[in-house]
Order: C-alpha cells, then structure tokens, then sequence
C-alpha cells in the first residue's frame, strides 16, 4: 500500500525566509503533483513532476523529484505573507490501473511579517 | 476554464438522514472522484467513477455510495449519516486515466448532528 508523508506539518516562517517542504512516498511513482490550498477554498494545481530529476518551478516556489529516493521537495524562496497556505503532494503509484492519487497529510504554512 | 461546481457549501443534516452531495463538471472529463478531507489525514478516495454508470471503490467506501447517471454530474450518497461522517467533501474530475491533472471543486463542509 502506497503512504506518502510530508514533513514538516506545521512550518511558521518570516518574510523573506527560505525553507524546504519534504514528501516521501513508500513505493514506485509514476507521477508526482503538489496541490495548494488557501483557507476555505479548493485545491489549485502547483505542479507535475513526471521523471527523475525533474524540476519546476514557478515564482517563489520550485520543486523536484527524486524518484530514487521516493522524495520530492516543494522549495520556498524568500517567503511572502501570500504563500499562506496548505501545500499538499501527491502521488500516483506505479502500475495501477486508473491513476488513483494518494495525497500526503498536508503542510501548513504561515508566513509572518 | 474547468469549472468544477458543488451544490453546497455547508450542510446540516441529522443522525439517520440520507444525504446527497452533487458535483457537476463542465468540460466533458471522463474520469470523477468524491475525496474526503479530514485534518491531519490529507484526502482520502471515497469512490471514483472512470465513465458513466461506471465506479470503483476507493480507500474508505464503507458508509457512502455514488451515482452516475450523466457524465457531467457525479453523487456522493450518505445511505444513514452518522457523525462520523462529518467531514469537508472534494469532488474532482479529470480529462482520463492518462489526464494528469484532477480539478477540484470548492467543498462541502457536512455536520451530521
């Protein structure tokens, strides 16, 4: 059974901080997605990570996959009050027959002036 | 755009009540999925429909059913609620099982008193 767990939970950061957001997963992926999540709302696609090595980023953020590892890492660079959120990955385990997504528990972030 | 649309955004129901949650999708994707979201758990595949009249079950079933009949449209059903099941709903859907991308709708936030 595939688990993915993302670490750190809770992240409480400052302005202009950087800092990193770890997702392991326990078997083979074929696909790796990160999700956000604003308070009351619904998830909006970040990014697709689709091979080892791959890198997106887009703004302040960047993420990569390392399917070696079962790691991907969402990077926050020089964090900004509207980056409060809840960031979610999610994988897709190899083989199966429709795709189905298994999510982490959720990172929440909050970033202070 | 793709327009993911619950019919509710909070519900009230009591103890015993069936409960219907409806979620309509506008640009004629295959592929629909029910998720709930629970703090700390991330989301979990109630059911997921590949096509009309056709589901499978997801990680936690027990307790829930769907329908559908069209293929834009995609019910959760509480057959006898129970507080347990008090919960954020996401509906989602996606283009197919090659898709990458599943769009989420805004939730529904049950009580079951």
């Amino acid at each position: 059974e595939l688990k993915v767990e993302q670490n750190p939970l809770f992240l409480s950061m400052q302005e202009g901080k950087n800092y990193t957001i770890y997702c392991n997963y326990s078997t083979t992926s074929d696909r790796l997605y990160w999700y956000r999540q604003d308070p009351g709302k619904s998830l909006e696609s970040l990014f697709v990570l689709l091979s080892n090595g791959a890198v997106k980023q887009e703004g302040r953020l960047m993420a990569s996959l390392d399917t070696k590892a079962r790691l991907s890492t969402l990077h926050i660079t020089a964090a900004v009050h509207d980056l409060s959120a809840t960031y979610f990955c999610a994988v897709v385990a190899g083989g199966t027959s429709y795709g189905k997504l298994t999510f982490g528990q959720g990172t929440i972030l909050t970033v202070h002036p | 755009d793709v327009k993911v649309t619950q019919s509710s955004r909070y519900l009230v129901k009591r103890t015993g009540e069936k409960v219907f949650l409806e979620c309509v999708q506008d640009m004629d994707h295959e592929n629909m999925f029910w998720y709930r979201q629970d703090p700390g758990l991330g989301l979990r595949l109630i059911y997921f429909s590949y096509d009309v009249k056709m589901k499978e079950k997801g990680d936690i079933p027990e307790g829930y059913s769907v329908s559908r009949e069209k293929k834009e449209r995609f019910s959760l059903i509480l057959e006898s609620a129970s507080t347990n099941q008090t919960s954020m709903y996401l509906c989602a859907s996606r283009v197919d099982t090659s898709g990458n991308i599943q769009y989420f709708g805004a939730g529904t936030r049950l009580s079951v008193l």
